[in-house]
């Protein structure tokens, strides 16, 4: 069954560095992949979604990449500030033949904390 | 675009006591609708999911149920509850494939 590795230790980084952020996934590649960001005591709220056939997403100050030959994907927060401290959850949806219905799998998420 | 509603934020039940959850979403028809749990610093786990008024999937056996008795409403219930479901419950909704789902800031559940 498909697997997703986030790393499981806190980031901490200082104010304006740029933060990046893990996905691995270990089966099959998901037609498209998501990121969340998660504060405590609060629902996710969605942030970027990439598809199989694209390499880069941008938003802002947040960029991701998707590569289907590593199984990975990667999150940054280029000039990082102190309120893009939470948990980033990376989701994956599952294939149609396997009977789902646009089911997404999450990941544990990755803690950032931005130190001023 | 969507809002999903939640309630309560916060509950504490004793052990074998019923259990209703309610889900309400605004802002959209014909969602599909998701209740996730959320043990602590664990991924979201789905448990059940809703293409339609009174079609309901499960994911995995447990002691819960759902129910929507309409098009924007989602229910969660349990008829005796475990110490094992406690967590923090969460319902999305979804307007389509390759959509984002949204999420309501969930139910803290605490099982005594």
């Amino acid at each position: 069954s498909q697997k997703i590795e986030q790393n499981s230790e806190a980031l901490n980084i200082q104010e304006g560095k740029t933060a990046t952020l893990t996905c691995n996934y270990t089966n099959y590649s998901p037609a498209y992949l998501q990121w969340y960001r998660q504060d405590p005591g609060r629902g996710p709220v969605f942030l970027l979604l990439i598809r199989e056939n694209e390499k880069e997403k941008r938003k802002e100050r947040l960029k991701v990449t998707f590569d289907t030959t590593l199984k990975q994907s990667l999150f940054h927060i280029t000039a990082s500030q102190p309120a893009d401290s939470a948990t980033y959850l990376c989701a994956l949806n599952r294939p149609l033949f396997s009977g789902g219905y646009n089911k997404l799998i999450f990941g544990a998420g990755t803690r950032l904390a931005v130190h001023p | 675009s969507q809002t999903i509603h939640q309630w309560p934020a916060t509950l504490v039940q004793p052990v074998g006591s019923p259990l209703s959850l309610e889900c309400t979403v605004e802002g959209t028809s014909n969602p599909n609708l998701y209740w996730y749990r959320q043990a602590a610093g664990r991924g979201l786990q789905l448990l059940f999911y809703s293409v339609g008024i009174g079609q309901i999937s499960s994911e995995v056996p447990q002691n819960l149920s759902a129910s929507r008795p309409q098009d924007r409403q989602f229910i969660l219930s349990s008829k005796k509850l475990l110490l094992s479901d406690s967590g923090f419950y969460l319902c999305a909704c979804q307007e389509g494939e390759v959509q984002p789902q949204h999420f309501g800031d969930g139910t803290r559940l605490s099982i005594l």
